[in-house]
C-alpha cells in the first residue's frame, strides 16, 4: 500500500532564504507526482507536476526534483518570500490506481519578513 | 472563469440530515473526484468517476453517493449525516491518468460541518 510522508511537518524561514521541502514514498511503480500549495481556508493549487519518466519540472522560483528508484522528492524554493507561506503537499497518483493521487500529510512553511 | 467550482462553501447541519455538495468543472476533463480533508488536514481520496462509471470507491459509508448527471458535474450526496463527518470536501477534475497529464485541478473546498 502506497504511503506518502513529508518531512518536515512545519518549517520556519527569514525572508531571502532558500529552502527544500521534502517528500518520500513507499512504491515507486508512479505515474506521476504533484506538489500542492494550501492557504489557510482555501483549495490546492498545482504547483508542479512531474511524470514518472522525467527527473525534474522547473517554474519560476521552484523546482521540483523526482528520484523515482529511491522513492523521493524535493521542493526547492529560492529566495523564499512571505507570500510563500502555506502549507505544500506532495502527491503521488499510483501507476494502475486510476488516477487515484495519495497525499503527504503537508509540510507547513512560514516565511518571516 | 473558475475551473472546478463548488457549492456551497460552508455548509452547517444537524444530525441525521441529508445534504449534497454540487461541483463543476468546465475544464472538459473526463474524470472527476471527491476527497475528504479530515481535522488533521489530511486529504483521502474518496470516489472518482469517469465518463459516468465509478473507477474508484475506497472504503466510504454507503450513506456517501456520488452522482453525476454529466461530464461536468459529479455531486456528492450524504444521507444520515454523523458528526464524524464533518470535514471539508474537495471536488477535483483531470483528463484520464493514460490520456494527457493526469494533472488534478481542485475546487476550493465544502466545509461540512454537523451539529
Amino acid at each position: 500500500k502506497q504511503e506518502v510522508t513529508q518531512i518536515p511537518a512545519a518549517l520556519s524561514v527569514p525572508e531571502g532564504e532558500n529552502l527544500v521541502l521534502n517528500c518520500s514514498f513507499t512504491d515507486s511503480a508512479i505515474y506521476n507526482l504533484q506538489w500542492f500549495r494550501q492557504d489557510p481556508g482555501k483549495g490546492l493549487t498545482s504547483l508542479l507536476l512531474i511524470q514518472s519518466s522525467q527527473r525534474e519540472q522547473t517554474s519560476g522560483r521552484l523546482n521540483a526534483s523526482l528520484d523515482k528508484s529511491s522513492g523521493r522528492s524535493t521542493l526547492y524554493i529560492a529566495a523564499s518570500q512571505p507570500g510563500d507561506s502555506a502549507t505544500y503537499l506532495c502527491a503521488v497518483m499510483d501507476g494502475g490506481s486510476q488516477g487515484n493521487l495519495i497525499f503527504g500529510k503537508g509540510t507547513k512553511l512560514s516565511v518571516k519578513p | 472563469d473558475t475551473a472546478v467550482s463548488q457549492t456551497p462553501k460552508y455548509l452547517v447541519t444537524q444530525m441525521g440530515n441529508d445534504k449534497s455538495i454540487k461541483c463543476e468543472q468546465n475544464l472538459g476533463h473526463d474524470t472527476m473526484y471527491w476527497y475528504k480533508q479530515d481535522s488533521k488536514k489530511f486529504l483521502k481520496i474518496m470516489f472518482s468517476y469517469n465518463n459516468k462509471e465509478l473507477i474508484i470507491n475506497e472504503t466510504v459509508p454507503n450513506r456517501f453517493s456520488p452522482k453525476s448527471p454529466d461530464k461536468a458535474h459529479l455531486n456528492l450526496h450524504i444521507n444520515s449525516l454523523e458528526l464524524g463527518d464533518s470535514a471539508v470536501y474537495f471536488c477535483a477534475s483531470s483528463q484520464p491518468p493514460t490520456g494527457v497529464t493526469g494533472e488534478l485541478f481542485f475546487g476550493e473546498g465544502s466545509r461540512l460541518t454537523v451539529l
